[in-house]
């Protein structure tokens, strides 16, 4: 099915360690982005993309990194886990022209928990 | 900066009852304006657009009408369901060069039976 594939679901990570948040679209998207959403906060974007090889940061960047080698593909790395950073995640991807541009079609989430 | 205002909620309506959410928003030019909305246990998506001033975009009994002179975007629907039941977020996208959307803070509405 086309969209945008988040894994994993849930995580819980201890303070200090590292990991990573998959994100795949198979709708040949050129604009990629990730977003934490906190209670009363809303979203908040973290990193995105306009295509390959092009990555930017977002309003919320610290603690966190990301890549975008292929058009698919847009991991998120926690390089080392603080409690602060205790969310739900959210890859969002949409056509950067066209009709299409700006409507962001979005993962089901991911929600990390540090300890 | 460019900013988006929604009214605060949580909002609880019996079935049938009117909705509105209140979204007002800051940017220089004309930005496109969005509602998302949010069900349980899901990630967003989109329900209604509209990219230029005193156009109405509408979807699934939701209107919205981009008034430019008093920068709002409210969101409409004469009578709500129990599946309408959901987070709904007023976004904006800047005009020219920046794909990136800049979200309010979501209102969550309960609607009974």
């Amino acid at each position: 099915n086309a969209g945008v594939t988040q894994t994993p679901k849930f995580q819980v990570l201890k303070t200090g360690q590292s990991m990573t948040l998959q994100c795949a679209q198979d709708m040949n998207h050129e604009y990629m982005s990730w977003y934490r959403q906190d209670p009363g906060m809303g979203l908040r974007l973290i990193h995105y993309s306009v295509g390959a090889g092009i990555t930017d940061q977002g309003e919320v960047p610290n603690g966190y990194n990301v890549s975008r080698s292929t058009t698919e593909d847009f991991p998120l790395r926690l390089l080392s886990a603080a409690p602060s950073q205790t969310s739900v995640y959210f890859c969002a991807s949409s056509y950067g022209t066209g009709v299409g541009a700006n409507v962001l079609t979005f993962g089901a989430g991911s929600r990390l928990t540090v300890l | 900066g460019d900013s988006v205002t929604q009214m605060e909620g949580p909002v609880t309506l019996s079935e049938e009852a009117c909705l509105t959410i209140n979204c007002t928003y800051t940017a220089t030019g004309y930005p496109s304006l969005f509602w998302y909305v949010q069900y349980p246990g899901e990630g967003l998506q989109l329900l209604l657009k509209a990219t230029k001033a005193d156009d109405k975009g509408s979807n699934k009994g939701f209107e919205a009408t981009y008034r430019k002179e008093t920068t709002s975007f409210h969101l409409e629907k004469g009578s709500v369901q129990v599946s309408d039941s959901a987070v709904y977020f007023c976004a904006l996208r800047l005009q020219g060069g920046s794909e990136k959307l800049v979200f309010g803070k979501g209102t969550k509405l309960t609607v009974n039976p």
